[in-house]
């Protein structure tokens, strides 16, 4: 089965600055690959995807990349701020069933103002 | 719009009694379901899928069980807790077979077993 795994498991960063997570996967056929933001006591909750198709995405200060040949991916914040502060998941999948994703073990971000 | 509701939202337990959680999501219709479980500081381990009513399809052999009496009604339950089945338990929703693939969980339960 698939095998997904997250690095670094901790992230502090001043604000302003970039943080990058990086996640490698084993399953060559997995194509759906979410990232996720979790907040303390809640659930996760999307905030970026990218498929096999696309190498590069982005929403304003949020990038994710995606090697298919090296097999990662990687999840890239600009200009951070303290409410960046959470654990954030990579996930890989195949489609049409995504919802049976393989996940990271999180990496938790601190935004130090 | 599309939402989920998980409740309780926390539970304590002892070791040996019945769990009941539910999962209910409003706004779709035919929905996948999944419950999923995290472990403290660890990602999410899916337990159990659903793409209908009474279909359920199960990830890992454990302590518990699924069902899916209603279309948007999904549920976890266990006949006797363990210790080892603390954790915080999510709900999650996709759109069904051939929707789109985006993933929502619902605010999770917080199971503290005694």
């Amino acid at each position: 089965g698939e095998n997904v795994e997250q690095h670094p498991s901790t992230l502090s960063v001043q604000e302003g600055d970039s943080a990058v997570i990086k996640c490698t996967y084993s399953d060559s056929a997995s194509n759906y690959f979410p990232w996720y933001k979790q907040e303390l006591g809640k659930g996760p909750q999307l905030i970026i995807d990218i498929r096999s198709n696309v190498g590069e995405k982005k929403d304003q200060r949020i990038a994710v990349t995606l090697n298919k040949t090296a097999k990662h991916f990687s999840l890239h914040i600009t200009e951070t701020q303290p409410e960046d502060s959470a654990v954030y998941f990579c996930a890989a999948s195949r489609t049409p069933n995504a919802g049976k994703s393989t996940f990271g073990d999180g990496t938790t971000l601190t935004v130090k103002p | 719009s599309q939402t989920i509701h998980q409740w309780p939202a926390t539970l304590v337990q002892p070791v040996g009694s019945p769990l009941s959680l539910e999962c209910t999501v409003e706004g779709t219709s035919n929905p996948n379901l999944y419950w999923y479980r995290q472990a403290a500081g660890r990602g999410l381990q899916l337990l159990f899928y659903s793409v209908g009513i009474g279909q359920i399809s199960s990830e890992v052999p454990q302590n518990l069980s699924a069902s899916r009496p209603q279309d948007r009604q999904f549920i976890l339950s266990s006949k006797k807790l363990l210790l080892s089945d603390s954790g915080f338990y999510l709900c999650a929703w996709s759109e069904g077979t051939g929707g789109a693939d985006e993933q929502y969980f619902g605010p999770g339960t917080r199971l503290t077993v005694t």
